[in-house]
């Protein structure tokens, strides 16, 4: 099966933690892309990779790092100078020869305590 | 049911009328346009697309209508049954492929 996930599915953590969020495709896509969604909100552009070992700041990319070291991995790093952590997680994948559908994972939800 | 106007967040249908979705774009440029459908605590699924070289795109039960004249939107979905129950997002896309999504409808529909 040919797909996105996302792991973990809940994360918590304290305040002044750093958390790494893993998102995995199998699609042989080229680009990746992470979006934070908060309650009754759109999704906003974290970071995006077009090709590994590279990647672009998105609209909200300020207590946030990535890496693109494999084209199948994109993994996010909330820092603990990321004011407002607490949200909905996305990670997504698409061809990028496009513009084109872009494939989502199922979402980590990270609270801080 | 419709949802008219820039954003109206919630439109609630009966099960078998027809839905439809507005969404207002705001980049003159967007040359490709996405429909999303997120069910609670999910990732968005696609439902359909449109590139802006065309004015209407049919899938099954839905079908996406693009007004560049007016930068305007709309999803329909046809004979709208309970498992149509979800948030709708809009999103739009010009030359560098990055997607910028509305604040998303949701539909509730009815027995």
């Amino acid at each position: 099966d040919g797909g996105i996930t996302q792991s973990p599915k809940y994360l918590f953590r304290k305040e002044g933690q750093n958390v790494t969020l893993s998102c995995e495709q199998n699609l042989n896509h080229d680009a990746m892309y992470w979006y934070r969604q908060d309650p009754g909100q759109g999704l906003r552009l974290i970071y995006y990779s077009q090709i590994v070992n590279d990647f672009q700041k998105g609209d909200i990319a300020e207590g946030y790092s990535v890496s693109r070291e494999k084209k199948e991995s994109f993994p996010l790093t909330v820092t603990s100078a990321q004011k407002n952590p607490t949200a909905f997680y996305l990670c997504a994948s698409s061809e990028w020869e496009g513009p084109n559908e872009q494939f989502f994972g199922p979402g980590t939800r990270l609270t801080v305590l | 049911g419709e949802s008219v106007g820039l954003h109206l967040p919630t439109l609630s249908v009966q099960e078998g009328d027809n839905s439809i979705i507005n969404c207002a774009y705001s980049n003159s440029a967007s040359d490709y346009f996405i429909w999303y459908k997120q069910e609670s605590g999910k990732g968005p699924q696609f439902i359909i697309d449109i590139r802006s070289n065309m004015d209407k795109r049919q899938g099954q039960r839905v079908t996406v209508l693009l007004n560049k004249t007016v930068k305007h939107l709309s999803l329909q979905i046809a004979a709208t049954q309970p498992g149509d129950s979800a948030v709708y997002f809009c999103a739009e896309t010009y030359n560098d492929y990055k997607l910028s999504f509305g604040a998303g409808t949701t539909v509730t529909v009815r027995a």
